[in-house]
């Protein structure tokens, strides 16, 4: 079966203090890998979408990549503005199914 | 334009009740998902919907939950004779569609059964 197991579970940094999240993953051919971020009482908020071994994707201070076995966002001088908790999911080619990890809940320090 | 809505946000109801939530998916988007998010748990998958065909219904959990999606727009998750178990965050989700499209989540529903 298709899985996905995020690690740290939960992480805390100083403000400025660069980190990395990890996603490892386990499909049947890989359609899709995404990231979302979830605020306390909000829905996850899609940030990125991968697709093959190698790709990498930007925006602010987030860089998602991607191997054959798992995904990496690493966040460049953290603000406390990011601290939430980081979702990954994948997508495989045998059903309809996204299936999420329980996600990294950081905390970024002033 | 206008995101994906949720009624009612919060529902709390009695054991053995019935409780309808609802979910209205973004304009446009063909695929709509349901999941439930339990404290300290990753999302689980309940019931997807795409265009007219049949749903797949593998995630939904027993008997007592049902959806149906209407003209290929609203859904409603219906859950029958609730259980303490039910109680959770039951988020809905609409892609643009079939392929690896990423979803729009609305704010969810928290149900809490007494």
């Amino acid at each position: 079966e298709d899985q996905v197991t995020q690690s740290p579970e939960a992480l805390r940094l100083q403000e400025g203090e660069s980190s990395s999240l990890n996603c490892s993953y386990t499909v049947s051919g890989l359609r899709g890998l995404f990231w979302y971020r979830q605020d306390p009482g909000k829905g996850p908020e899609f940030l990125f979408t991968l697709y093959s071994a190698g790709e990498e994707k930007e925006k602010e201070r987030l860089k998602a990549t991607l191997t054959k076995k798992e995904s990496f966002l690493h966040i460049t001088a953290p603000k406390p503005e990011d601290s939430a908790t980081y979702l990954c999911a994948v997508q495989g080619y045998t059903g309809n199914q996204f299936y999420f990890g329980t996600g990294t809940s950081l905390t970024v320090i002033p | 334009g206008a995101g994906v809505s949720q009624s009612p946000s919060n529902k709390v109801t009695e054991k053995g009740k019935d409780v309808e939530l609802r979910c209205d998916p973004i304009s446009g988007h063909t695929a709509l998902y349901w999941y439930r998010q339990s404290l300290g748990q990753g999302l689980e998958f309940l019931i997807y919907f795409q265009g007219n065909s049949a749903p797949d219904k593998s995630g939904l959990p027993s008997d007592r939950f049902s959806a149906e999606r209407t003209g290929g727009s609203v859904s409603t998750l219906t859950i029958q004779r609730t259980q303490q178990e039910d109680s959770a965050v039951y988020l809905c989700a609409s892609s643009f569609g079939q392929g690896p499209y990423e979803q729009y989540f609305g704010p969810g529903t928290r149900l809490t059964v007494t």
